[in-house]
């Protein structure tokens, strides 16, 4: 079965830092495109990362600089550290699989087909 | 504030159709395909339309989608309670290397 499980969020005071993890099982971490998206209390979803399967990183500019996309194909996990965190960073974190497509003229589509349940992490004010 | 527009509310009884509709601009609707999640709190969201109409298999064929121009919508057709969630809209942005979002728009059953 395809799944992902985050963990590692917590409480942690501003200026802290944390790592999540998103395990992942039925499928490689490595041989897929993952992402990163964030929900912070009462508000949408927000694209925080991605990662291509061959290793190139980006990142939201609320985040860039202070944020770290990275993985583990012997564990088969993707992370985020978090760095300088901020108020603002409150949320639940979720990471997502992406589904890279190629059209016959070369277009790419990229979605996110599979999604973990989240983990929470609050920086208190 | 989301990238994209969506409506924050949407309602409808039993067996009605509804629309939900996201506005963005050239630089992401209007260059790129639109997915549609739903999302209820505590859970995984969930893929319910990718490349603006395309449905991933064990999504029923109540769900559509459609993309014209900067704007799109998705309808929900015999409306049931179970989709009672939120709902949102996302499109890559090239500049980005990554997608916007929209605020999400939270749709009641009656």
């Amino acid at each position: 079965e395809v799944q992902l499980v985050e963990s590692g969020g917590g409480l942690i005071q501003p200026g802290g830092s944390l790592r999540l993890s998103c395990a992942a099982s039925g499928f490689t971490v490595s041989g897929n495109y993952m992402s990163w998206v964030r929900q912070a209390p009462g508000k949408g979803l927000e694209w925080v990362s991605i990662i291509y399967s061959g290793g190139s990183t980006y990142y939201a500019d609320s985040v860039k600089g202070r944020f770290t996309i990275s993985r583990d194909n012997s564990k088969n996990t993707l992370y985020l550290q978090m760095n300088s965190l901020r108020v603002e960073d409150t949320a639940v974190y979720y990471c997502a699989r992406v589904v890279k497509e190629v059209d016959i003229e070369n277009y790419n589509y990229y979605y996110m087909d599979v999604w973990g349940k989240g983990t929470t992490v609050t920086v208190p004010s | 504030q989301s990238v994209l527009t969506q409506p924050p509310s949407a309602s409808g009884t039993p067996g009605q159709r509804v629309t939900i509709s996201c506005s963005g601009s050239s630089s992401n609707i209007g260059s790129n395909t639109v997915d549609w999640y739903q999302h209820l709190p505590g859970t995984a969201p969930k893929l319910l339309i990718y490349r603006s109409n395309q449905r991933p298999s064990g999504v029923p064929d109540r769900f559509s989608g459609s993309k014209s121009g900067t704007s799109a919508s998705l309808a929900i057709s015999g409306l049931q309670s179970e989709d009672e969630a939120d709902y949102y809209c996302a499109a890559w942005d090239d500049s980005l290397n990554g997608w916007v979002f929209g605020g999400g728009t939270k749709l009641t059953v009656l």
